[in-house]
Parts: structure tokens; C-alpha cells; sequence
């Protein structure tokens, strides 16, 4: 089973700086497998990313995914207030299975 | 637009069984897998079980198979997990998510509903 590893589990930002998450996977991805959400307090997860690059609907494009192979990164070019929360990735696996990394919270400096 | 309504959640003693439905409207429900994700109480999420758009396949997590039961109607646009044998650990929020295209992600979520198992 393939373990993803996100990391750091907390960033401290203020609003307009640069945020890159990153997530590690136990084993190489294919990076259609590879997708990130966000979560809000109270709320469901929202899908940002698929295919470790591809922004969902609607998904504003200071959020970019990229990487490859075991390293995947979600970058938020400038941050704004509503983008606080906590982000997970998640990978789709041999043996019908999805997992998600133990996630990011992304949380106001 | 696309909506998932979770419903029948609540508190259960350990050992009991609950049954969960999600009803779907604004999307072509027959046409798309669907899912059950789980989080525990300030904890990460984690995948529950899957099942193909026509109901041929399912899929479980370790963790609950054989005590989880995913099923779908889709003459309802409804999905349902059937809980039997519930344990503390299996206290969550429950959300149902939309299979997105390819089936390697989730592009819609309902609000989830909640399930607590306690004596």
C-alpha cells in the first residue's frame, strides 16, 4: 500500500505570500492518479486538483499542482483570506483503493 | 447543479448497525461510481468503499470490510452503506463523493452526516 506523506503539517502565512505544500509517496504515482483537496472548518473537502495538475471548475488559478514519480506539489501563488484551511492529497492505488495524506493546515501568521 | 444529501446518521451503541443513504440530484447518477469517505472527529480523511456506476463492482477499505455494505438504486438516485457490527473506532463524519472522470478522484461531496458509536 502506498503511504503519502504531506508536508509541513502546519504553515503559518500571511495573506498575499506564497504557499507550497508538498507530498511525498511511499512508492512512485502516476500522476494521473493524483489529486489535492481543500477543507474548510465545518465543511466537506473540495476538489482543487486532478491529474496533479489539472484545476478542477471554477478552481482560481493561483492554485497549481505539479510534480511526479514520489514528489507532488500544490503551490498557492498569492494567498488570499478564504483560501486558509486544511489542504490533503490523495493518490488512487493498485487493489481498487484511494488513500489521502494526513494533510496540511495552511492557518493565518 | 450538482448536490449530495447525506442522511441517517446519529448515535449507536457498539455492536449495533446503521444505515446511511446520500441522494443525488443535479447529476447522471447511473452514470458515475460512487464513493463513501469517512473522518474521525479532528482526524484526516479516509476512503470507506466504492461502487461502479452500475453496481457490478464494489470495493472496501481493510478497515471495514466485511462489516460495510455499499449499495446504490439507482431508480432513486440514491447510495447507501449499510454499518453493521460498529465499533467506537468507526466514529465519523460520513460524506458520499462522486467518482470524478477516470474514477481516480472525487469531484463532488455531500455535507456528510454524522455517526457515533458509544455505549
Amino acid at each position: 500500500e502506498i503511504v503519502l506523506t504531506q508536508s509541513p503539517g502546519t504553515l503559518s502565512l500571511s495573506p498575499g505570500e506564497r504557499a507550497t505544500l508538498s507530498c511525498r509517496a511511499s512508492q512512485s504515482v502516476s500522476s494521473t492518479y493524483l489529486a489535492w483537496y481543500q477543507q474548510k472548518p465545518g465543511q466537506a473537502p473540495r476538489l482543487l486538483i486532478s491529474g496533479a495538475s489539472s484545476r478542477a471548475t471554477g478552481i482560481p488559478d493561483r492554485f497549481s499542482g505539479s510534480g511526479s514519480g514520489t514528489d507532488f506539489t500544490l503551490t498557492i501563488s498569492r494567498l488570499e483570506p478564504e483560501d486558509f484551511g486544511v489542504y490533503y492529497c490523495q493518490q488512487y492505488g493498485t487493489s481498487v483503493t484511494w488513500t489521502f495524506g494526513q494533510g496540511t493546515k495552511v492557518e493565518i501568521k | 447543479q450538482v448536490q449530495l444529501v447525506e442522511s441517517g446518521g446519529g448515535v449507536v451503541q457498539p455492536g449495533r448497525s446503521l444505515r446511511l443513504s446520500c441522494a443525488a440530484s443535479g447529476l447522471s447518477f447511473s452514470s458515475y461510481g460512487m464513493h463513501w469517505v469517512r473522518q474521525a472527529p479532528g482526524k484526516g480523511l479516509e476512503w470507506v468503499a466504492v461502487i461502479w456506476y452500475d453496481g457490478s463492482n464494489t470495493y472496501y477499505a481493510d478497515s471495514v470490510k466485511g462489516r460495510f455494505t455499499i449499495s446504490r438504486d439507482n431508480s432513486k438516485d440514491t447510495l447507501y452503506l449499510q454499518m453493521n457490527s460498529l465499533r467506537a473506532e468507526d466514529t465519523a463524519m460520513y460524506y458520499c463523493a462522486r467518482g470524478g472522470s477516470g474514477g481516480y478522484f472525487f469531484d463532488f461531496w455531500g455535507q456528510g452526516t454524522l455517526v457515533t458509536v458509544s455505549s
